[in-house]
């Protein structure tokens, strides 16, 4: 199983609502990450959890929580997100975050498709 | 500083055709480069790495230290290739994360 499962597929929320999108692999990856993707660009990396422990969080808003329960899954809590904040929420996961020869490769989710109004 | 160039954000060619999508990086060390494939409505996937030397789906990818390049190639272009294309590279310094390129969005016409 090289899946990494997203849901919701779809989220509509207004700027005072309170969300989570949710992330699930059970390849046993160790790293797992959330980006977010506008139109036509390529992806740009929010957070790295690393055995369950945020690594790298790219001087994101507040306004979005990340989490990490256990090592299948992966949460973003959503809170008073912005108009401009709508785009494509991306999960990843690999077998670890550290540099290994050939590189590790990241799956990517199908992703949260994520409309604030 | 890593980066990664893909000189062309969009490609357009007929079916049969050979296509080349260009993709150049600047990276002090060893890089480990990949090519990514975003298919309309799918999730982003590894298409090839440069350490698996490797041909799917009929597209090669050879990494030219000398000219820090990775171009991805394809002799005949099918429709079914139509899809956006991301250049990505992770090194030694920054573990796993990826350095994405803009994108080539390729287009093969019948």
């Amino acid at each position: 199983d090289t899946e990494v499962t997203q849901t919701p597929k779809h989220l509509v929320m207004g700027m005072t609502n309170k969300k989570s999108l949710k992330c699930e692999q059970h390849m046993g990856h160790r790293a797992m990450y959330w980006y977010k993707q506008k139109a036509k660009k390529p992806p740009e990396l929010m957070f790295v959890y690393s055995y369950e422990k945020l690594s790298i969080n790219e001087s994101v808003p507040s306004r979005f929580s990340p989490e990490c329960p256990n090592s299948s899954l992966l949460n973003l809590h959503l809170h008073a997100l912005q108009p401009e904040d709508s785009a494509l929420y991306l999960c990843a996961s690999s077998l670890t975050y550290e540099f290994t020869s050939g590189g590790n490769i990241q799956y990517f989710g199908a992703g949260t498709r994520l409309s604030v109004l | 500083a890593q980066r990664v160039t893909q000189p062309e954000k969009l490609l357009s060619v007929f079916k049969g055709a050979p296509v080349e999508l260009k993709c150049n990086y600047s990276y002090s060390g060893s890089p480990e480069l990949f090519w990514y494939v975003q298919y309309s409505r799918q999730r982003l996937q590894l298409l090839l790495r440069h350490i698996s030397r490797e041909s799917i789906k009929g597209f090669t990818a050879d990494l030219n230290k000398g000219e820090t390049s990775f171009h991805l190639k394809k002799p005949f272009a099918q429709e079914e290739d139509s899809a956006m294309y991301y250049c990505a590279l992770s090194g030694r310094a920054s573990g796993s994360r990826l350095t994405f390129g803009e994108g080539t969005q390729l287009t093969v016409n019948p």
